[in-house]
């Protein structure tokens, strides 16, 4: 069956630090791969998704991740974090039809 | 635009009761989500309807939960009874369609806390 670890529960950054949040995939074909944010007492808002073709996909709020297949990953960066980035955060894949999240990572950021 | 909305915010009930979730999708998504989303888990998929037609309700313990989107528009979420493992996030979530480009919308949940 399809499915999505996210092996970090917690991660903590002092402010300005740089950012990789690991998603590994159980998929046999091209997945689509997906990453959300949810901020405390919102709904989850879209950072960005792979398809095809660039491996490396540009997101709001200054995110980025890269499908590695030889890994099955889709690593969440970001270069410079920023106070109101902590939240939580889910990678998820598409399959038939609907979207399975992993179980998330939680971003806790320090002045 | 408006976004996903749901009612109420939260709820808080004994079990055994019962509770009603309500929501209401981005004007003209034909697609409509519920979700449950259990305090330190991803959210899972309790049921999909394209318009006003099921399209997946594989994960939806059907002896006690059940929903339905009248006219295709707004759509509720029962529980009844409730047991203390139903205790959750409820989202809501719409899109224009069903492929994987579509983007999904999420409304801000209703958080059921079941004593």
């Amino acid at each position: 069956a399809q499915s999505v670890t996210q092996p970090d529960i917690h991660i903590t950054v002092s402010e300005g630090a740089s950012l990789e949040l690991r998603c590994n995939y159980s998929y046999g074909a091209t997945p689509y791969l997906f990453w959300y944010v949810q901020s405390p007492g919102q709904g989850l808002q879209l950072l960005l998704k792979y398809f095809s073709g660039d491996t490396l996909v540009q997101g709001i709020k200054g995110f980025e991740a890269e499908f590695k297949r030889s890994q099955s990953s889709f690593n969440l960066r970001k270069p410079s974090v920023h106070w109101s980035d902590a939240a939580e955060y889910f990678c998820a894949v598409f399959n038939t039809d609907k979207l399975i999240f992993g179980t998330g990572t939680r971003l806790q950021v320090f002045p | 635009e408006a976004g996903v909305a749901q009612s109420p915010r939260y709820k808080i009930i004994e079990k055994r009761q019962s509770v009603a979730f309500w929501c209401n999708p981005i004007s003209g998504h034909a697609t409509l989500y519920w979700y449950q989303q259990i305090l330190g888990q991803g959210p899972k998929l309790l049921i999909q309807f394209q318009n006003n037609g099921v399209v997946d309700d594989s994960q939806l313990p059907k002896d006690r939960f059940s929903a339905e989107r009248l006219k295709g528009v707004d759509s509720t979420l029962k529980i009844q009874p409730a047991k203390l493992e139903d205790s959750a996030v409820y989202l809501c979530a719409s899109s224009p369609g069903r492929t994987p480009n579509e983007k999904l919308f999420f409304g801000s949940g209703t958080q059921l806390s079941v004593l």
